[in-house]
This record gives structure tokens, C-alpha cells and sequence, in this order.
């Protein structure tokens, strides 16, 4: 089992369509949770980064957090053609300066006009 | 202000050959990790380094082996490529511990 799930998709929406990205982990140390977004040919770009169960919103996106069920979401509102990319969860582990980030697969999304 | 910055952008070796990649990474930033990315698959940790010292080692053979300068720069070396070295490479970035990482655009290394 990985410890980081997450469903590669593709998913594809219509362009204005909410969009709901998800992934379940198994290790409770994770303490930081982060979405990042990924174009094609290029490196990861930091969208959300929480530390807490809860929210965090940022313009149309929004981090949600459940510590207890080990899950973390991303929403997008409103979403535009410029938002197909691949979105990628990831945790850190480690302490002090010392630690790593686990990644899930990534999912593809796909924002049609 | 600059991200992290990788060089070369893109690599063509063959088997048995050696290979270094290089990473600057944001001013002020002392931890940089580097990841390697197949196709399809999310990133997985190579290495960290923190203030010149290795703080972390994923699960991948001594081949590959890195460093930190004094200016926070890094290596990566991978030597004898074989074709499943075949990958995106990417260095991150951070202030250190669970701060932020930010990740510059990678080096595609192409094993022929």
C-alpha cells in the first residue's frame, strides 16, 4: 500500500465547473500538507500549503484538511481552461530541518471550453 | 526574483555513462532535496542536504550521490546510467524543516 493515495484521473469538466481533487494517506506523522499544480514539461508550482485540519482558501482554491480521517481535498471554483494540469498532494515527513516530501501520483484534469 | 534554477534542461546519455545535474536554488533558501519524476508518477525523494550536510537518503542506489556548496548550490551525480534512470530530475528549494519547497523546472535525462 502507498502511503500516499491518489487517483490519476484523467477527469475531465466542463469550463466554469467546480472541480474536487483528493487524497488519502496512511502515515499520521505527515505534518504539512501541500497541493501543487504541474504543466506539462515543467516543474511542480506550490498552489496550498496547511498545516492544520480545516480550510485555507486562496482566490478559487480551497485546501481542506481531515486529520482524523487522513484525507486532504482541493477545490476549485470556477475553473478555466488554464487550470489542465496535474495536480499533486504531498506531505512532509521529518523533524527539525530535516525531512521529505511523499507525493501522490497525481491527478490529470482536463478544463474544457 | 529568481526561483530555483536547474541546468541543463534536458540531457541524452547512454548506458554505463555518468551524469551531474545542477541546481541553484532561491536566495536565502539553506535545504535544497532533489526528486526524480517517471512519467505518470508523482515525484520521489533522492536526497536532501541542509547547510552542506546530507540530511536525508531515499531508496535509491549508491549510484547516485550528491552535495551541497558553501553557497547552497547542489549537485546530483548519477553514475553507470542504466535505462530506468531515465526521468525528470528536480531540485527543490526551502528555508529548511517543513517550510515550503519550491521546485524549479527539472533536467528530462534521457538514457539511450
Amino acid at each position: 500500500q502507498k502511503e500516499v493515495e491518489q487517483d490519476p484521473g484523467p477527469l475531465s469538466v466542463p469550463e466554469g465547473a467546480i472541480v474536487s481533487l483528493n487524497c488519502t494517506y496512511s502515515n499520521s506523522a505527515f505534518q504539512y500538507f501541500m497541493w501543487y499544480r504541474q504543466y506539462s514539461r515543467k516543474g511542480p508550482e506550490l498552489l496550498m500549503y496547511t498545516y492544520s485540519s480545516g480550510n485555507k482558501e486562496d482566490g478559487r482554491f480551497t485546501a481542506q484538511v481531515d486529520k482524523s480521517s487522513k484525507y486532504i481535498s482541493l477545490f476549485i471554483r470556477d475553473s478555466q481552461p488554464s487550470d489542465s494540469a496535474t495536480y499533486l498532494c504531498a506531505m512532509f515527513y521529518g523533524s527539525g530541518n530535516t525531512g521529505k516530501l511523499i507525493f501522490g501520483q497525481g491527478t490529470t484534469l482536463q478544463v474544457k471550453p | 526574483d529568481a526561483g530555483v534554477t536547474q541546468s541543463p534542461t534536458h540531457l541524452i546519455k547512454t548506458r554505463g555513462q555518468q551524469v551531474t545535474l545542477r541546481c541553484s536554488p532561491i536566495s536565502g533558501h539553506k535545504s535544497v532535496s532533489w526528486y526524480q519524476q517517471v512519467l505518470g508518477q508523482g515525484p520521489q525523494f533522492i536526497f536532501q542536504y541542509y547547510e552542506k550536510e546530507e540530511r536525508g537518503r531515499g531508496n535509491f542506489p549508491d549510484r547516485f550521490s550528491a552535495r551541497q556548496f558553501p553557497n547552497y548550490s547542489s549537485e546530483l551525480n548519477v553514475n553507470a546510467l542504466l535505462l530506468g534512470d531515465s526521468a525528470l530530475y528536480l531540485c527543490a528549494s526551502s528555508f529548511g524543516g517543513g517550510q515550503p519547497q519550491h521546485f524549479g523546472d527539472g533536467t528530462r535525462l534521457s538514457i539511450l
